[in-house]
């Protein structure tokens, strides 16, 4: 069936960087996601993948991609307090419809 | 407009009435999906539309559930005779579509149902 998990919270200190991971099941996807959710706010797309990469680099983002494991992650270089948030790991399976993970709650200590 | 947007925001009512939601997707943007989010959970899928044609209904819950796009723009997903289990926070998504799917999301409506 179509799931996707990932870890519920993660605590970094400042400065440090953060590796959110995610697991999915369906080999067809065709793209895999990772939306920022702040308190009050609306999903916000961070960065994309397409199955047929490996990574993808973003400024401070880092997205690897291991298509044979179905394992994704999202590593955030030096994680500052604006980064603290919801991150949601999705897929995008046939007719385009995404699979959202419950979310990794990002905490950042001082 | 500069995102999608969606009304209204907040919204209470009372067990047993109907209620409209509003989404306006960014323009130009062909496809529009329906979410639903409950607390502590990542967006679950209702329903998205590829112009006016309704692609994929598998996610409504129930036949109380129903979208339209009559004009491939604006959307509105009703909910007849809520129940208090339907408050939930309802998000839209758009995209390009055509092999561009990068979804976009909408601020949300927040419906209590009391």
């Amino acid at each position: 069936g179509e799931d996707v998990e990932q870890s519920l919270f993660l605590s970094v200190r400042e400065g440090d960087s953060s590796v959110i991971n995610c697991t999915y099941t369906d080999s067809s996807s065709t793209y895999l996601y990772w939306y920022k959710q702040e308190p009050g706010a609306g999903l916000q797309l961070l960065t994309y993948i397409f199955s047929n990469m490996d990574m993808k680099q973003d400024q401070r983002l880092t997205v690897l991609l291991n298509k044979k494991d179905k394992h994704l992650s999202l590593r955030i270089a030096d994680t500052q307090t604006g980064d603290s948030a919801i991150y949601f790991c999705a897929e995008s399976i046939r007719d385009d419809k995404i699979i959202f993970g419950k979310g990794t709650r990002l905490h950042i200590l001082p | 407009g500069a995102g999608v947007s969606q009304s209204p925001r907040y919204k209470v009512t009372k067990r047993g009435q109907d209620v409209a939601l509003r989404c306006d997707p960014i323009s130009g943007h062909v496809s529009l999906y329906w979410y639903r989010q409950a607390l502590g959970q990542g967006p679950e899928f209702l329903t998205y539309f590829n112009y006016e044609a309704q692609q994929d209904k598998s996610g409504l819950p129930n036949d109380r559930f129903s979208a339209e796009r009559p004009e491939g723009s604006i959307s509105t997903l009703t909910i007849q005779r809520t129940e208090q289990r339907d408050s939930a926070m309802y998000r839209c998504a758009s995209s390009f579509g055509q092999g561009r799917l990068e979804q976009y999301f909408g601020p949300g409506t927040r419906l209590t149902v009391t």
